[in-house]
């Protein structure tokens, strides 16, 4: 399995700023997603983060709000641009040979609070 | 469109007993199932992933089953522990690997 990290683990940010989020596997792997759980719902994809090419976004986000890097096959960062309470919510990484691979595992986590 | 439905929304259970979570879905096409037990702070961890020719797949305490005819799912936790409470998560892969998930079961073990 693979392990996976993040930073920060949580973070309390004010409304117009932006955080940026890091994620570091502990082995190469194929494929890296981001995901949102907002609070009482369900994950949702956000993007998926292409080793040297751009991420590839699900409907209703976009890279001027959510740009993301991924400069090898063991590292990426999800940044949240222009923060707004509505950005409140838990951020995920994901790894795994393909999204619903038989092997997908998920990070801790990054809990934001917009105020 | 696609979706996932889980009850109850939330359960409470003493110490020792069992309980049975319910997962029903109208993803199609179908490729797999999984539940996940996320802790709270923490990221979801995978208990059992079950393609359309299993119908049922255990990994200790936890049993999950799947009806690939009707579409639904069910994981089933014996002699729960303090340790079980969390939230459970099902969680289904459709076509082009996209994957749809539940809003959860949050279950708490009480003393």
């Amino acid at each position: 399995s693979a392990v996976i990290s993040q930073k920060p683990s949580r973070d309390i940010c004010q409304r117009g700023t932006s955080l940026t989020i890091q994620c570091q596997v502990d082995s190469q792997v194929t494929m890296m997603f981001w995901y949102r759980q907002q609070p009482g719902q369900s994950l949702t994809l956000i993007a998926t983060a292409n080793q040297g090419s751009e991420a590839t976004y699900e409907s209703g986000f976009v890279i001027d709000k959510f740009p993301i890097s991924r400069p090898n096959l063991t590292f990426s960062t999800l940044t949240v641009s222009n923060m707004s309470p509505e950005d409140s919510s838990i951020y995920l990484c994901s790894v795994g040979s393909g999204q619903g691979a038989q092997t997908q595992y998920f990070g801790p986590g990054t809990r934001l609070l917009v105020l | 469109k696609n979706q996932v439905e889980q009850s109850p929304q939330s359960l409470i259970i003493l110490e020792g007993k069992n309980c049975t979570l319910q997962c029903n879905y109208t993803v199609s096409p179908f490729s797999n199932l999984r539940w996940y037990k996320q802790d709270t702070g923490r990221g979801p961890v995978s208990l059992t992933i079950m393609t359309f020719s299993e119908n049922t797949k255990s990994n200790g305490r936890y049993t999950a089953t799947l009806d690939a005819d009707t579409k639904q799912s069910s994981l089933h936790i014996t002699a729960s522990q303090l340790s079980d409470s969390a939230s459970y998560i099902c969680v289904v892969t459709g076509g082009g690997n996209k994957l749809t998930f539940g809003t959860g079961t949050q279950l708490k073990v009480e003393l």
